[in-house]
Order: structure tokens, then C-alpha cells, then sequence
């Protein structure tokens, strides 16, 4: 069975910094996909980034990048020039390839404060 | 993109009374799709696992006659809480895609029960 953890409840950062939310992830398989999803106030639940497994190079979407250890089994996400809007619980995300059901770590409410 | 429409976004029933929430895959098929239930500043906790045109897979501890899931079209599933009490209060969200895309979720069911 494949399990996440976020280490880290609650993070705060000032509005235009940096942060980093910690993610590792444990499994036996070698091809699966990664995510960080972000749930606002309003509690939808966004995509902001995805990495497949076989992929060496770090995803990056504008502001949010991700550190991808796959040795470690660690999949870290940074949010660069933090802004306002960021405050959010973020999950961190796991599914194999050919399976349905993602497995979701307990999540990192983020406060960014201006 | 793809969009995912869930409705009712809140509804308050009186306990012992039945609710049904649907799910809807606008511009894409889904043969299947996840059901959530979410508490307070929690993670998502998956209830069931829901597939066009066959039974529901239910996860470990879920009440298959409480929680009624049905899957009758590729873009349309439907939970319905029967006999509902205040413990069966909660967020409830729905979600399809999946693997390597990441899931697109529903906006949500809050449900109140007096």
C-alpha cells in the first residue's frame, strides 16, 4: 500500500517570500504520477502541479516548482513570490499508473500574511 | 478543461430523511468517479469508487445502504445519504480524471443534518 505524509500542519509565510511544503511518499512501484492540489477557503479542490515519475526534470508552473527526490521518495513544493491568494490548505497527491484512486497525504494549511 | 459540476453546493435536511447529491462530467466522459468525504481542516477520506454502469467499490469501514452510489451514465453519478443523522454531516466531494492527467473535482456538498 502506498502512503504520504506531510510532516508540516501548518506553514506561514510573509506575502513575496518564499516557502516550501514537504511531501514524501512510500512505495514498492516505479511508475506513478505525483500532484499538489490546493483547497481555498471555498474548499475547491485545484490542480497546481504534476509530475510523472519517469520524468528527471522538476515540474514547474510559474510561481510553484517542485524538488523531486525520487531516490528519497521526497516530492517538495515551493512557492516562490508567495502572494495572498496562496493561503490554502495544499495536499500532496500519489497514484500508479494503472491504477485509479490517488492516495491524498493529510495536508499543510499555508497562511500567506501580507 | 475539463470541468466537473456538483450539485447541490449546501443542503440541510432534517435526520432520517434522504439527500441525494449529483456529479456531473460536462465535457468529458467519466466511467469513473471518486466520492469524498471531507471534516474540518482535514484530508479527503475516499468512500467509494464509482463505475459507469456496474456497482460501486466501496472502501473499508463505508456503509454501502447509507451511502447509495450510482454510476447510470458516462457523465452522471449520484450519492445519496439515506436515513440521514447529524453525524453524517460533513463535506462531500466528487472527482473524476485521473492518472496522469490528475483528478478534476466537483465544488462540493456541505450537508447539514438537524
Amino acid at each position: 500500500a502506498q502512503t504520504v505524509t506531510q510532516s508540516q500542519p501548518e506553514m506561514s509565510v510573509q506575502e513575496a517570500e518564499t516557502v516550501t511544503l514537504s511531501c514524501t511518499y512510500d512505495t514498492s512501484e516505479n511508475n506513478y504520477y505525483l500532484f499538489w492540489y490546493k483547497q481555498p477557503p471555498s474548499r475547491q479542490m485545484i490542480l497546481v502541479i504534476r509530475q510523472e515519475a519517469y520524468k528527471q526534470q522538476n515540474a514547474t508552473e510559474n510561481r510553484f516548482s517542485v524538488n523531486f527526490q525520487k531516490a528519497a521518495k521526497s516530492f517538495s513544493l515551493k512557492i516562490s513570490d508567495s502572494q495572498l491568494g496562496d493561503t490554502a490548505m495544499y495536499f500532496c497527491a500519489f497514484i500508479l499508473t494503472n491504477a485509479g484512486k490517488s492516495t491524498f497525504g493529510d495536508g499543510t494549511t499555508l497562511t500567506v500574511k501580507p | 478543461g475539463a470541468v466537473v459540476s456538483q450539485h447541490p453546493s449546501r443542503v440541510i435536511c432534517k435526520s432520517g430523511t434522504s439527500v441525494k447529491i449529483e456529479c456531473r462530467s460536462l465535457d468529458f466522459q467519466a466511467t469513473t468517479m471518486f466520492w469524498y468525504r471531507q471534516f474540518p481542516k482535514k484530508s479527503l477520506m475516499l468512500m467509494a469508487t464509482s463505475n459507469e454502469g456496474s456497482k460501486a467499490t466501496y472502501e473499508q469501514g463505508v456503509e454501502k445502504d447509507k451511502f447509495l452510489i450510482n454510476h447510470a451514465s458516462l457523465t452522471l453519478s449520484t450519492l445519496t445519504v439515506t436515513s440521514a443523522h447529524p453525524e453524517d454531516s460533513s463535506f462531500y466531494i466528487c472527482s473524476a480524471g485521473g492518472t496522469g492527467g490528475g483528478y478534476t473535482f466537483g465544488s462540493g456538498t456541505r450537508l447539514t443534518v438537524v
